[in-house]
């Protein structure tokens, strides 16, 4: 199985700032990475897909980037409805592993 | 819009089975697979197995192989997806998602989930 490693597992920040969560897989995944959102009681939300595109509808602060074994996730401006945990997850082979997730809470 | 509605909360005892279904609605049904997610409380993610919603193939996670059955129904454009021989550790709460694919290395994302089924493992 592929093992997704993401940092921190928690993170504090203040509304407008600025921040970057990263995910490593234990082999290289090319570009099949997707990061989701979930806010606590709800379902995950699909914010980037393929490490890079952002999914419609999704605000253009978050982005993507990496390839192979290292991504991140970055938000450029923090707003109050960010505040939740974040999961990356590669689909370059099954089982489709998810990272353990990170924790963004408000500073 | 695209939606997928699943069923309700269930309880059930150690060693009972559970089924939990996903309706699709506002896409066509056969033309995109669904995975099913579990989370226990206060976990993180864990995929289960994929369906496909053409020819019913599936993928189940090996850790849940052989207890795990996923079944879609075209007609009434669900998929369900069956878990047996419960063990307290089972409970969680169970999404459906949506796979629709990407790239040129088979990459799938999960672009529409279901709002999550609970259930609940106790004597």
């Amino acid at each position: 199985d592929i093992q997704m490693t993401q940092s921190p597992s928690s993170l504090s920040a203040s509304v407008g700032d600025r921040v970057t969560i990263t995910c490593r897989a234990s082999r290289s995944i090319s570009n099949n990475l997707n990061w989701y959102q979930q806010r606590p009681g709800k379902a995950p939300n699909l914010l980037i897909f393929a490490a890079s595109s952002l999914q419609s509808g999704v605000p253009s602060r978050f982005s993507g980037s990496g390839s192979e074994t290292d991504f991140t996730l970055t938000i450029s401006s923090l707003q109050p409805e960010d505040f939740a945990t974040y999961y990356c997850q590669q689909s370059y082979g099954t089982p489709r592993t998810f990272g353990q997730g990170t924790k963004l809470e408000i500073k | 819009q695209i939606q997928l509605v699943q069923s309700g909360a269930e309880v059930r005892k150690p060693g009972a089975s559970v089924k939990v279904s996903c309706k699709a609605s506002g896409y066509t049904f056969n033309r995109y697979g669904i995975s099913w997610v579990r989370q226990a409380p206060g976990q993180g993610l864990e995929w289960m197995g994929w369906i496909s919603t053409y020819n019913g193939h599936t993928s189940i996670g090996q850790n849940l192989q052989g207890r795990v059955t996923m079944t879609r129904d075209t007609s009434t454009s669900t998929v369900h997806m069956e878990l047996r021989s419960l063990r307290s550790d089972d409970t969680a709460v169970y999404y459906c998602a949506r796979d629709v694919g990407y790239g040129d290395y088979g990459g799938v994302r999960f672009d529409s989930w279901g709002q999550g089924a609970r259930v609940t493992v106790s004597s």
